[in-house]
């Protein structure tokens, strides 16, 4: 099973709410990704835990928050975003952070910041 | 730099017209090539992965070759429901950026009945 599940699937908000979305694996990776991609736009890398330690953070505004609460899980918190904020929040996984691990991405939850 | 070109950007097929998608890559000591195709408003579905040149992988109507400078994704008698974009990406090895995909920007197919 290659399952990554994010929760929710659809999201809008205003600029002044606070969110969080949620990302859930059960394979025992012990790398998580959360990924930016705008339409017809390759996936941006956003952050990635290692471990359950912030391990990259790709200069992202602090209106995003990470979050690893443990081994299967990683939040991305979100407060006072802007519209253009607004677009396709991946979550993935990979056994590792080594390169030649492939990684695994979960169906995106669509944020729509009005 | 760490580089991934895809082309063509689209493509349309009729069913069952055979054709390849192509993916080149400049990057020092490469640790791997991965293909995924993604349906609109979905994330990317793992294809294949493909690390050393001359290996071959196939899955069903898809094939994919690597070479020292450029893959390909083979597709043959293609379906409407291959149509998607195709995403090509290979891991950093620049820097602080060791490990982090750098994708294409995809491939854009339609296949029509």
């Amino acid at each position: 099973d290659t399952e990554v599940t994010q929760t929710p699937k659809h999201l809008v908000m205003g600029m002044t709410n606070k969110k969080s979305l949620k990302c859930e694996q059960h394979m025992g990776h012990r790398a998580m990704y959360w990924y930016k991609q705008k339409a017809k736009k390759p996936p941006e890398l956003m952050f990635v835990y290692s471990y359950e330690k912030l391990s990259i953070n790709e200069s992202v505004p602090s209106r995003f928050s990470p979050e690893c609460p443990n081994s299967s899980l990683l939040n991305l918190h979100l407060h006072a975003l802007q519209p253009e904020d607004s677009a396709l929040y991946l979550c993935a996984s990979s056994q590792d952070r080594s390169p030649d691990t492939t990684q695994y991405f979960g169906p995106g939850t669509r944020l729509l910041v009005l | 730099e760490d580089q991934v070109t895809q082309s063509p950007e689209a493509l349309r097929l009729q069913e069952g017209e055979s054709s390849s998608l192509n993916c080149s890559y400049t990057v020092s000591g490469l640790r791997g090539l991965f293909w995924y195709r993604q349906d609109p408003g979905k994330g990317p579905e793992f294809l294949f992965t493909l690390y050393s040149a001359g290996e071959e992988k196939e899955k069903e109507r898809l094939k994919a070759t690597l070479t020292k400078k450029e893959s390909f994704l083979h597709i043959t008698a293609p379906k409407p429901e291959d149509s998607a974009t195709y995403l090509c990406a290979v891991p950093s090895n620049y820097g602080g950026s060791q490990g982090n995909l750098i994708f294409g920007k995809g491939t854009k197919l339609s296949v029509k009945p």
